[in-house]
């Protein structure tokens, strides 16, 4: 398994709802990050987990909380978010922080 | 402030021609630079260049870095319609697991 799955790949929500991404890779890598991408814009960092462990927060609003449940898995948990977060979440992996990153398919995210 | 610019922002071309990305950067603590190629949704991993002079290739996509003149250039030789994307230049700095990413390059290959 050499990819980086991203569920769902479309989401919307409303402002009062609570809703998770979720993020998976199967090939061992030990850093994972989270990126937000808006529309013909470059995709900007919002976090980054190296061993587990939380190691960047690019002072990103605490509407938006990141978990790593485990070595293989990464969640993005949202609430009260607002209409201009809508955006293309991605996100990556690398085998060891400071590797090539390797992105996922990403969520499309609505927010009315 | 790490800044990363490519040039040119936009560019059409017809199939067969040869096209040249550029990517100039000025970071603190470089440690590498990554081009990426992006169509609708994701990013794909191209090149990653850590040392001057040395030429990487896949297939019709070279690149090439200068640390001494601080950038980088990737070439598409006999483009075609698929090659049409965003190219991705960014930098990672050797402390914290940061990329910077430059604006992207829009490519159009017309047939």
């Amino acid at each position: 398994d050499t990819e980086v799955t991203q569920t769902p790949k479309h989401l919307v929500m409303g402002m009062t709802n609570k809703k998770s991404l979720k993020c998976e890779q199967h090939m061992g890598h030990r850093a994972m990050y989270w990126y937000k991408q808006k529309a013909k814009k470059p995709p900007e960092l919002m976090f980054v987990y190296s061993y587990e462990k939380l190691s960047i927060n690019e002072s990103v609003p605490s509407r938006f909380s990141p978990e790593c449940p485990n070595s293989s898995l990464l969640n993005l948990h949202l609430h009260a978010l607002q209409p201009e977060d809508s955006a293309l979440y991605l996100c990556a992996s690398s085998h060891f922080p400071s590797d090539t990153q390797y992105f996922g398919p990403g969520t499309r995210l609505t927010v009315l | 402030e790490d800044k990363v610019v490519q040039s040119p922002l936009s560019l059409v071309v017809h199939e067969g021609d040869t096209v040249t990305l550029n990517c100039s950067y000025e970071v603190t603590n470089f440690r590498s630079l990554l081009w990426y190629k992006q169509e609708k949704k994701a990013p794909t991993f191209l090149f990653m260049l850590t040392s001057s002079g040395i030429e990487k290739k896949s297939g019709r996509l070279s690149s090439i870095l200068d640390k001494k003149e601080l950038f980088s250039i990737l070439n598409i030789t006999a483009t075609q319609t698929g090659d049409s994307a965003v190219y991705l230049c960014a930098v990672e700095t050797l402390y914290g697991n940061k990329l910077v990413f430059g604006a992207g390059t829009i490519l159009r290959v017309k047939s």
